[in-house]
């Protein structure tokens, strides 16, 4: 099993609706959880990061965190064309590292 | 403003070459990383240096090497490149920040072929 596993889509979400993406985990230890956006051809660049069970909102995005059930999501609402990316859910392994699953395309149809 | 670059960011090499990619960052970071991006398998780490003189093998490190002589670069080095080396190499940095924030912040990358 990966230690970080997401649908790698691709996920074809409406513009103005709310594009939902999901990562599951393996190590019941992780403690910090990342989302990055990676536009095509363009490097990973930090959208959202999230340590507490709970939700965690920053303008249009809310991350999400459920560690009893291992699993971490990002919610985009009202999704612009500008959404359009991958999306890499990453988990702090060890003292600096972040494993990474292998990214969700996700495509914002106007 | 601080950055973090790759050169040459395009690479076409022949089978059994050896080939050197460049990683350079003004960050001042500690932390160092080296990952490939293939479809399908997003991310994968390859080397990694929390410091000058350290290095560390990642999960997918059998024919590559990096050296860390100072803070700013963290060369990558193909001993002999193989076909199933082509890929797009991604360097990044991070510092630990305040609240225990490790934002890795990415170069451009670097498309190698190999031929």
């Amino acid at each position: 099993q990966k230690e970080v596993e997401q649908n790698s889509g691709p996920l074809s979400v409406p513009e103005g609706a709310i594009a939902s993406l999901n990562c599951t985990y393996s190590d019941r230890g992780s403690q910090s959880f990342f989302w990055y956006r990676q536009y095509s051809g363009k490097s990973p660049e930090l959208i959202m990061f999230i340590y507490s069970n709970g939700d965690k909102e920053d303008g249009r995005f809310t991350a999400q965190l459920n560690k009893a059930s291992q699993y971490v999501s990002l919610l985009i609402r009202d999704s612009q064309p500008s959404d359009s990316a991958t999306y890499l859910c990453a988990v702090k392994a060890g003292a600096q590292k972040l494993v990474f699953g292998q990214g969700t395309r996700l495509t914002i149809n106007p | 403003d601080a950055e973090i670059t790759q050169s040459p960011r395009h690479k076409i090499t022949e089978t059994g070459r050896q080939v050197t990619l460049a990683c350079h960052q003004t960050w001042n970071h500690n932390n160092m990383f080296w990952y490939r991006q293939d479809l399908g398998h997003g991310l994968r780490l390859i080397h990694y240096s929390y410091g000058v003189h350290d290095t560390n093998k990642g999960e997918v490190s059998d024919g590559y090497s990096v050296s860390r002589s100072n803070t700013e670069d963290l060369p990558l080095t193909l001993e002999s490149a193989a076909s199933s080396q082509t890929s797009v190499y991604f360097c990044a940095s991070s510092e630990l920040g305040t609240g225990g924030l490790n934002e890795q912040f990415f170069g451009p990358g670097t498309r190698l072929t190999v031929l």
